[in-house]
């Protein structure tokens, strides 16, 4: 089955613990991102990656980083948590960046809670 | 500043109503605008639009976009329980692939 999956679904943490969202697709998409849902903010991407070993900030990077080493894993990193990092986290990819390939492909979140 | 802006933010309705949600943009180089569902988890895609006056259809739900106004709408008809769900529009802009959202329209269908 085509699909995004994320890990872990949930997470409570504390301040200042480094911690990893792993992300993964099986589609052999070249684009991937992460974004993260806030009420009444809608989603907002944090970072995205047209290939591999290729990232770039999206529109609220800061207190992030990711890596893509290989085509089908985004894992995003928080160093130092802060609880205003405190949100619902998507994965996403698509095939590529042609307009046709627009549709994007969503993981099932991550919800996590920073203390 | 780039933006998307849905209209309602929320809804109720009744089995067999029809609705209609708004989608107005403000976006440099617009590329196409699209229509995702979600309905606690993942959003699903509904639509990709990118060319006026087109209507898109699947079932009871269509949807249109209007590049002059920069708006797009999407009909429910005969609503269903099942369409409770929270309707996302973004607009892709540019080359890097980004989808800028809007809030969400949070529409709840009462039996």
């Amino acid at each position: 089955e085509a699909q995004v999956t994320q890990n872990p679904r949930y997470l409570i943490t504390v301040t200042g613990k480094k911690l990893t969202v792993t992300c993964s697709q099986n589609m052999n998409h070249e684009y991937m991102s992460w974004y993260r849902q806030d009420p009444g903010l809608g989603l907002r991407q944090i970072y995205y990656s047209m290939n591999v070993e290729v990232t770039d900030k999206g529109d609220v990077p800061e207190g992030y980083k990711v890596s893509r080493k290989e085509k089908r894993n985004f894992p995003l990193i928080l160093e130092s948590p802060s609880p205003n990092q405190t949100s619902l986290y998507f994965c996403a990819s698509r095939k590529g960046l042609a307009e046709s390939y627009n549709e994007q492909f969503f993981g099932p979140g991550t919800r996590l809670t920073v203390l | 500043e780039d933006k998307v802006v849905q209209s309602p933010l929320s809804l109720v309705v009744h089995e067999g109503d029809t609705v209609t949600l708004n989608c107005s943009y403000e976006v440099t180089n617009f590329r196409s605008l699209l229509w995702y569902k979600q309905e606690k988890k993942a959003p699903t895609f509904l639509f990709m639009l990118t060319s006026s006056g087109i209507e898109k259809k699947s079932g009871r739900l269509s949807s249109i976009l209007d590049k002059k106004e920069l708006f797009s709408i999407l009909n429910i008809t005969a609503t269903q329980t099942g369409d409770s769900a929270v309707y996302l529009c973004a607009v892709s802009s540019g080359n890097t692939g980004k989808l800028i959202f809007g809030q969400g329209t949070t529409l709840q269908v009462k039996p």
